[in-house]
């Protein structure tokens, strides 16, 4: 299957500062890629739909100021959490597919944790 | 009422015994379905998709979808240890047919004992 790969796979990091997070695409070209999040024992929840050359659109309920998402591209796509703050703590994982109508396949994730 | 739901168990079957995963949705225009195995501190990996009423068969995995109940099920014949996972069920968001935008629902904890 294709790969998908996120760097880096544990983070921590003190309240107010930023983290970034890659999320690439090995072996093909991704012109949408799909970032979740998942707090401790719960489900994954889709946090934004990032888009290679053009503003990420983000789901309802979710800080776009604070997330930003660049997807420079089209292997390419970071999610960098801006003054971050314990409540962020999470396991966010970036998802892509090689086809339109194709499977989705998941990074590692990267567990990040705001002391 | 939550667009996906499932038990969140935990299911706790004997090696080599057969393990049923429900799943409930709310949206009747939902046409895609998707099982995703998500070991602890992993990220979710897929298992199943279902497209049509009726069973869908993998190896040891069988999906199952009734879209008049708006019910999926996921069942593992001789399970294994290895099985031992969260199962995660999941549609595409608010019936629409981007299979990259996903609503999971809470997950069942399958224990499968030696």
């Amino acid at each position: 299957g294709a790969v998908v790969s996120q760097h880096p796979s544990w983070v921590i990091c003190k309240s107010g500062t930023s983290v970034k997070i890659e999320c690439r695409s090995l072996d093909f070209q991704a012109t949408t890629m799909f970032w979740y999040r998942q707090f401790p024992k719960q489900s994954l929840m889709l946090m934004a739909t990032s888009n290679e050359g053009s503003k990420a659109t983000y789901e309802q309920g979710v800080e776009k100021d604070k997330f930003l998402i660049n997807h420079a591209s089209l292997t390419l796509s970071t999610l960098t959490v801006t003054s971050a703050h314990p409540e962020d703590s999470s396991f966010y994982i970036c998802s892509a597919r090689p086809h339109a109508d194709g499977e989705l396949f998941f990074g590692e994730g990267s567990r990040l944790t705001v002391l | 009422q939550k667009e996906v739901e499932q038990n969140s168990g935990p299911l706790s079957v004997p090696e080599g015994a057969i393990a049923s995963l429900n799943c409930t949705y709310s949206d009747r225009g939902s046409q895609s379905f998707f099982w995703y195995r998500q070991y602890s501190g992993k990220s979710p990996e897929l298992i199943m998709s279902i497209y049509s009423n009726g069973d869908k068969e993998d190896g040891r995995f069988t999906a199952q979808l009734n879209k008049a109940s708006q019910y999926v099920s996921l069942l593992i014949r001789d399970s294994q240890p290895s099985d031992s996972a969260t199962y995660l069920c999941a549609v595409p968001h608010a019936g629409g047919t981007s299979y990259g935008k996903l609503t999971f629902g809470q997950g069942t904890i399958l224990t499968v004992h030696p």
